[in-house]
Formats: structure tokens, C-alpha cells, sequence
């Protein structure tokens, strides 16, 4: 049973290009979160997709945007990167029951984006 | 906003010394509770969890009891390995939206020699 994939695994982009990440969630999982871990610090919620809808928003500016396809699997777009958006960018899945904040999210092992 | 603090670090120990890690959350509801760990160059493991107070997580020789009345979930392991080396996450599960969202701490990176 495959875990959580993410591609790709290192990207190198400049300031102001735009990026898609891309993840698999989980076989049976619907749900799928992404996640922002910059250097030394501990992830930070982006937004979270179900139904192919966006649930719930972070903190975090609409250069970042996000979409899930019927599979359930999900991308992560940001557009005009700036250099504060080099990060880890992990990418989690899970499946709703009675209480969703029971639920084990999965993480994959991420996307190391540098912005130069 | 919810909010989780964990202890700075870096903690460096000896192999099979006594492991704690501290970790305090603000919250205004019931969060669940949980220890991720991160090895070099991979993304989150769930070591435990917990999900009431009083509840007490366990895995891999690693502990930690949900405490209402201090806001805190303190990982402990009673001997430690240089496997463990790792960074360990405080999170708490935030129940606005129902969507389980995760609020991590900062991190405590353990080194552990042999």
C-alpha cells in the first residue's frame, strides 16, 4: 500500500515564476492538506482540500492556490514566488470519520522548493 | 489562536540516558495532542497521540500523558538510542472548521551519541 507520494522531490526556481506541486494522498484517504516548513521551523497549515473543494485556509497569501481532482490527488500552485517561499512543502492526507480532528494525517516526505 | 511551544534546542544526550521533551499548548477548546518526528531528509511520522486529558500516548518506548490542567504533553523516553536522533513536533489538532488542521511547535532537535 503506497503512503503519501509528492513530486517533485528538490525544484529551483527564480523569483516571480510560478510553481505546481503535485501529491497523492494515501490509498482510501479523501482528504488532503498542505503544509509550509521553512528552515528550522515547525509546519505551518496552507489549506486543506476535500470534495474538491478548499475547506480551510491558513494564513497565507492567494499566490497560493490549490486544487483536488476527483482521484483525490492535489496541487499546490504559487505564482510569483518570492524568495521567502523557499521551503518544505509537505503534503498530508487523511479521511473524515464522526470527529475530523481524530483523524491521522499522513504526511508525504515533501517538496524542497529553493526560490533564487 | 491555538498555539504549541516546545523547549529549545538542540538537546544532545548520551545513549541510554533519560529523554524529556517539554511542550505547553494554548487552546480553547479539547484538542487532540500528538508527537511527530522528522528524520534527515523526510517528512512527518506520528510517534503518539493523545485525544482527552489524562489520556496517555505511547509508542516506541516513547510517552507522554495529556495534562488539561498544566496545558502540556511532555515527551518522555526512560532510554534513549542513537537511532532517535531526529526532530521531534508538538502538534495539536484544531477543531475550528472541522477539518483537524495541525498547529506544530517550533521543533527540538535531539542528538544523541554513543
Amino acid at each position: 500500500d503506497a503512503g503519501v507520494t509528492q513530486s517533485p522531490t528538490h525544484l529551483i526556481k527564480t523569483r516571480g515564476q510560478q510553481v505546481t506541486l503535485r501529491c497523492s494522498p494515501k490509498s482510501g484517504h479523501d482528504t488532503v492538506s498542505w503544509y509550509q516548513q521553512a528552515l528550522g521551523q515547525g509546519p505551518q497549515f496552507i489549506f486543506q482540500y476535500y470534495e474538491e473543494e478548499e475547506r480551510q485556509r491558513g494564513n497565507f497569501p492567494d499566490r497560493f492556490s490549490g486544487h483536488q481532482y476527483p482521484n483525490y490527488s492535489s496541487e499546490l500552485n504559487v505564482n510569483a514566488l518570492l524568495l521567502g517561499d523557499s521551503a518544505l512543502y509537505l503534503c498530508a492526507s487523511s479521511f473524515p470519520s464522526g470527529e475530523s480532528s481524530y483523524n491521522e494525517q499522513f504526511f508525504g516526505p515533501g517538496t524542497r522548493l529553493t526560490v533564487l | 489562536g491555538d498555539s504549541v511551544t516546545q523547549m529549545e534546542g538542540p538537546v544532545t544526550l548520551s545513549e541510554e540516558a533519560f529523554l524529556t521533551i517539554n511542550c505547553t499548548y494554548t487552546a480553547t477548546g479539547y484538542p487532540s495532542l500528538f508527537w511527530y518526528v522528522q528524520y534527515p531528509g523526510e517528512g512527518l511520522q506520528l510517534l503518539l497521540k493523545a485525544t482527552k486529558a489524562d489520556d496517555k500516548g505511547s509508542n516506541k518506548g516513547f510517552e507522554a500523558t495529556y495534562r488539561k490542567e498544566t496545558t502540556s504533553f511532555h515527551l518522555e523516553k526512560g532510554s534513549v538510542q542513537v537511532s532517535d536522533s531526529a526532530v521531534y513536533f508538538c502538534a495539536l489538532s484544531d477543531r475550528s472548521g472541522n477539518t483537524g488542521k495541525l498547529i506544530f511547535g517550533q521543533g527540538t532537535t535531539l542528538q544523541v551519541k554513543p
